[in-house]
């Protein structure tokens, strides 16, 4: 079976611009998370989708947002980018909600940099 | 935050048990101790997680305390390709997404 998959593996934004990362789950997967994680520090939590309802949201701007399809893929868009958004997102399938006690799976991630 | 504290970093010998340990202090009853491992450059890997009794899989076992309030993974015999980051993570059941801590840096020397 396919893993998480995430398109780009690379991007490279200018400041100010928008971007869209999208992430594929594990067939029969519900949930959806993204995280944030710059360099040195563990994943940051930004958005939860289960069923294609936002479940859960981390202490990220409105300049974030992200949605789920019927398909249950995601999409993750970025607004305004900053120097500061440069980092790797990735994103997380599992069956259920995150702390259900099920695990989570990872994608490779989407490296984005913002000059 | 993190509700987890872990030595930044530790080393093992290649073929040794590496053993991780993490203090979980302020554990409440409906969460779980979950951990992960992150190799260089890729996404986070799933090891094992376990509520209130000791847990082993094919990668990994896992020791939780009495009282819970720490935990140790054990990798058996770590390779090389053991070097990583480990993430011990608490959680509870119900809608509440991993909160990631800085890891420990495991590094397996030969």
């Amino acid at each position: 079976d396919a893993g998480v998959t995430q398109s780009p593996t690379h991007l490279i934004k200018t400041r100010g611009q928008q971007v869209t990362l999208r992430c594929s789950p594990i067939s029969g997967h519900k949930s959806v998370s993204w995280y944030q994680q710059v360099l040195g520090q563990g994943p940051q939590f930004i958005f939860q989708y289960y069923e294609k309802e936002e479940r859960g949201r981390g202490n990220f701007p409105d300049r974030f947002s992200a949605r789920q399809f019927p398909n249950y893929s995601s999409e993750l868009n970025v607004n305004a980018l900053l120097l500061g958004d440069s980092a790797l997102y990735l994103c997380a399938s599992s069956w259920q909600l995150q702390g259900a006690g099920t695990e989570a799976f990872f994608g490779q991630g989407t490296r984005l940099t913002v000059v | 935050d993190a509700k987890t504290t872990q030595p930044p970093s530790m080393d093992c010998a290649e073929g040794r048990a590496a053993n991780l340990p993490c203090n979980h202090s302020t554990i409440s009853g409906n969460e779980y101790v979950y951990w992960y491992r992150q190799i260089h450059s890729q996404g986070p890997q799933y090891i094992i997680h376990g509520l209130k009794n000791n847990e082993t899989n094919e990668m990994a076992s896992l020791i939780i305390t009495e009282d819970r309030k720490s935990s140790t993974l054990i990798l058996p015999h770590a390779t090389l390709r053991d070097t990583a980051v480990y993430y011990c993570i608490v959680s509870a059941v119900g809608n509440t997404p991993l909160v990631f801590g800085k890891g420990t840096r495991l590094s397996v020397i030969a």
